[in-house]
């Protein structure tokens, strides 16, 4: 099956450092990544939608500025938490998503900031 | 809006006790469905999907679910859980068009004792 990976697995930062999180496609070509939330004992929340070379559609609440989407390729996709602050902590998901609408879910990454 | 509704937020059962995972949602147009499970400190599964066909899907574990269209349901079945299906459960839907975000339900708890 397609493979996604993401770096780092996990990730301590200082408040009001910025820390950038790589989503790749290992096995097939993504044309759409999406990028998820998980609080603590909480569901998925999808943060934004990115499509190869097109700026990232954010859901609403997202702050755009805040989580920037980079989806410079067909295999990887960044996330820049800027600034960060203790609120931030939380799962990062990505997932990968080719020609058929399935998507193949990234392995996620914690993000703590101190 | 769309949504997904979980109707069992912690469903506790003994070994070889059947289960069943109630799922709805509420979406517009045709839907593809999905089940994934997250076992602890591990990262989002899929157990099984359905896009068309029979609405009798059968996925990995051992699990099955039927699509009830007029009931707007995806529920999850197994006829006899074990210890190791512990895990938290999600059901998730989008529509089927390439390139459009999964709506995930707020997961279920699932806690088998031996």
């Amino acid at each position: 099956g397609a493979v996604v990976s993401q770096h780092p697995s996990r990730v301590i930062c200082k408040s009001g450092t910025s820390v950038k999180i790589e989503c790749r496609s290992l096995d097939f070509q993504a044309t759409t990544m999406f990028w998820y939330r998980q609080f603590p004992k909480q569901s998925l929340m999808l943060m934004a939608t990115s499509n190869e070379g097109s700026k990232a559609t954010y859901e609403q609440g997202v702050e755009k500025d805040k989580f920037l989407i980079n989806h410079a390729s067909l295999t990887l996709s960044t996330l820049t938490v800027t600034s960060a602050h203790p609120e931030d902590s939380s799962f990062y998901i990505c997932s990968a998503s080719g020609r058929v609408n399935e998507q193949y879910f990234g392995p996620g990454t914690r993000l703590t900031v101190t | 809006a769309q949504s997904v509704s979980q109707h069992n937020h912690h469903v506790i059962l003994s070994e070889a006790a059947s289960l069943e995972l109630g799922c709805n949602y509420s979406y517009g147009g045709t839907v593809n469905l999905f089940w994934y499970v997250q076992y602890p400190g591990q990262h989002l599964q899929l157990l099984l999907k359905y896009f068309s066909g029979d609405p009798l899907v059968k996925g990995i574990k051992g699990f099955e679910a039927e699509f009830i269209k007029s009931k707007f349901s995806f529920n999850l079945r197994k006829p006899s859980v074990q210890w190791s299906d512990t895990a938290e459960y999600f059901c998730a839907v989008t529509l089927n068009q390439a390139g459009t975000a999964l709506i995930f339900g707020k997961g279920t708890t699932l806690s088998v004792s031996s």
